[in-house]
């Protein structure tokens, strides 16, 4: 089974709108953390939000927050105000605890490609 | 350096022979992933190392693939007898601890493997 889904294999937005990334996962743990990475085509890994499994509140950096939806297991990325350079792979990633606590996994979905049209 | 260092950023073989990939993590950085990534698609998980150990193995495709971490420093990726499926640019990343914390992965540039 998938640990993570990402359902939109492609996103188009305007540029200065917002748009929402989806991300949903699978676990059986109750501690684990989420992860939002972007890729440009120049092919870097760019980390841009954690949010942990325990935090009451949706996670914010700058123009990115996390959507944080626990009893959904979902974790949508939302960006506000997209620019031309957001255009990029992004990926949501979880980290969870294996084998007796020893293993702590850091599982990717398969992305989501945005496009921010001028 | 500063950040996590592959080498070498690009590698031509023929199919067939052997390749060494090599990571060297951010230092003080305990947990070290290795990561394939086919043109335009996701990360595929191969291996974790937590210090120089390997708790998770499940990834790698193939007994071709082996990965080694010394010192609990730099790691070293190994593809035995390269098929042109093994193409692909191989992703290496680090981080502070394995923990749940909001440790972040810090990436590699990636080693772009092309196998003819």
């Amino acid at each position: 089974a998938q640990k993570i889904t990402q359902t939109q294999p492609g996103m188009f937005v305007q540029e200065k709108e917002a748009v929402t990334l989806d991300c949903t996962y699978d676990t059986s743990d109750q501690s684990y953390g989420l992860f939002w990475y972007k890729q440009p085509s120049s092919g870097e890994m760019i980390f841009l939000i954690y949010q942990g499994s325990y935090d009451e509140q949706n996670a914010t950096e700058g123009r990115y927050s996390l959507n944080f939806q626990k009893a959904r297991k979902s974790a949508n990325l939302v960006i506000s105000a997209s620019q031309l350079g957001d255009s990029a792979m992004y990926f949501c990633a979880m980290r969870e605890v294996n084998s007796g606590g020893s293993n702590y996994k850091l599982t990717f979905g398969k992305g989501t490609l945005l496009t921010v049209n001028p | 350096g500063a950040g996590v260092s592959q080498s070498p950023s690009n590698k031509v073989t023929e199919k067939g022979k052997d390749v060494e990939l090599r990571c060297d993590p951010i230092s003080g950085h305990t947990a070290l992933y290795w990561y394939r990534q086919s043109l335009g698609q996701g990360l595929e998980f191969l291996i974790y190392f937590q210090g120089n150990s390997a708790p998770d193995k499940s990834g790698l495709p193939s007994d071709r693939f082996s990965a080694e971490r010394t010192g609990g420093s730099v790691s070293t990726l190994t593809i035995q007898r390269t098929q042109q499926e093994d193409s692909a640019v191989y992703l290496c990343a680090s981080s502070l601890g394995g923990g749940l914390g909001s440790t972040e992965a810090f990436f590699g540039q990636g080693t772009r493997l092309t196998v003819v």
